[in-house]
């Protein structure tokens, strides 16, 4: 069964520097998304993308944030200056079209020092 | 009232026992709706998807009541594999766009 790839599986970094996690989709999805996980606390929504743009994104989502699709496979999430607080485990996750759910990667565990 | 509430548990059940777990939501638009399942530090797996007003899969049945904006899991005859946190979640607006998580029902099932 097709699924959704993350690396890396856990990411340490000092603060103040930037990140970049990656995301393979499944292959015909055409809908890609992030989320957020503190510990001890529920999924956030951060951002939605599709047809090479973002179609929404949730107000954690600032402008230390940004999504690219650079090579028609790769998702990438960027944080440009990481803060102690975005120390979560991110999902990735796509959906093919219609009323499909969204099938998730196994996240990738940002641990910011 | 909040977007996606549930009763965080946890529900200690022995082996056998019937189980369930229910979830009210605020958006009174939205059409579909899912139940996954999400072990200790892992990711969101799909359990089931509700469309209409109920799903049945072998030892799992969701209900859906519109009026009441209300969906609702039963898991019969548990195995102690269910122990896990179920996640009740909604898409936002019809559009299967993002998903809004309730903050799960924590399971375990004890021999």
């Amino acid at each position: 069964e097709p699924e959704v790839t993350q690396t890396p599986s856990h990411q340490v970094t000092q603060m103040g520097q930037e990140v970049i996690l990656r995301c393979v989709p499944i292959s015909n999805h055409l809908y890609f998304y992030w989320y957020r996980q503190i510990l001890g606390q529920k999924v956030e929504f951060l951002v939605s993308f599709y047809n090479n743009e973002i179609s929404e994104k949730s107000e954690i989502f600032d402008d230390q944030f940004s999504v690219e699709r650079p090579d028609g496979s790769n998702f990438t999430l960027k944080i440009r200056s990481t803060k102690l607080e975005d120390s979560a485990m991110y999902f990735c996750a796509s959906r093919s079209q219609g009323s499909q759910p969204q099938h998730f990667g196994d996240g990738t565990r940002l641990s910011i020092l | 009232r909040k977007e996606v509430e549930q009763d965080p548990g946890p529900f200690n059940v022995p082996e056998g026992a019937t189980v369930a777990f229910n979830c009210t939501y605020s958006n009174s638009a939205s059409q579909s709706f899912f139940w996954y399942r999400q072990d200790c530090r892992k990711e969101p797996k799909l359990l089931m998807s509700v469309y209409s007003s109920g799903n049945e899969d072998g030892r799992f049945t969701a209900q859906l009541n519109r009026a009441s904006q209300y969906i609702s899991l039963l898991i019969r005859d548990s195995k102690l594999s269910d122990s896990a946190t179920y996640l009740c979640v909604v898409p936002l607006s019809g559009g299967y766009n993002k998903l809004i998580f309730g903050a799960g029902t924590r399971l375990a099932v004890h021999p």
